[in-house]
């Protein structure tokens, strides 16, 4: 089955305590993102991935870093958590055809920073 | 980035026609124009993309006047369980804005 999978899908922490939420794709996708979502702010991307090796800011990248090592992995690292990082977060693929953009979203990664 | 906008809200009744419309009046010649369907605490889901004139699938028909600077998303007949955040995203891969999307609420 085609998908989209990131892990943990909830998380609670303390305050500088560095995680890292992983992210997968079975569709060999050449692009990939990180976003975040907020009550009243709608979705906001974090980070953006146009091949491996490739990574570039979204709206939102200020405390985040993500790498892409593989063209199926692209995981979202927080190196000090802060409670303003508290949010839903997701990660998407796509593929580029013909100028289009589809994106095919994971479940979601409820994180709360104490 | 082509900047979109979108209603806030609109409420509808069960077996009605709903008609979104998305603005985007800074459209690249490239640009697609690609509508989502969010349901609380999950992810984005891909409605229907287009570039001109109209399309329509399964769920729903997508219209693009010629000038391509606005978009409508139709639902035809919806059901309460189309009751979700919908958003209107122009543009290719990479970057993504995806506004702040218009929250459909069927009522019986």
């Amino acid at each position: 089955e085609a998908q989209v999978t990131q892990n943990p899908r909830y998380l609670i922490t303390v305050t500088g305590k560095k995680l890292t939420v992983t992210c997968s794709q079975n569709m060999n996708h050449e692009y990939m993102s990180w976003y975040r979502q907020d009550p009243g702010l709608g979705l906001r991307q974090i980070y953006y991935s146009m091949n491996v090796e490739v990574t570039d800011k979204g709206d939102v990248p200020e405390g985040y870093k993500v790498s892409r090592k593989e063209k199926r992995n692209f995981p979202l690292i927080l190196e000090s958590p802060s409670p303003n990082q508290t949010s839903l977060y997701f990660c998407a693929s796509s593929v580029r055809d013909r100028g289009t953009d589809t994106q095919y979203f994971g479940p979601g990664t409820r994180l709360t920073v104490l | 980035l082509a900047k979109t906008t979108q209603p806030i809200s609109m409420d509808s009744y069960e077996g009605q026609e709903v008609n979104i419309t998305c603005s985007h009046n800074n459209i690249a010649t490239n640009d697609y124009i690609t509508w989502y369907q969010q349901f609380p605490s999950q992810g984005p889901r891909f409605i229907i993309q287009g570039y001109k004139t109209k399309v329509t699938n399964e769920v729903a028909s997508l219209f693009i006047p010629a000038d391509r600077k606005s978009s409508t998303l139709s639902l035809p007949r919806v059901s309460l369980s189309d009751t979700a955040v919908y958003y209107c995203l122009v543009g290719d891969a990479g970057k993504s804005t995806f506004g702040d999307g218009t929250t459909l609420t069927v009522k019986p």
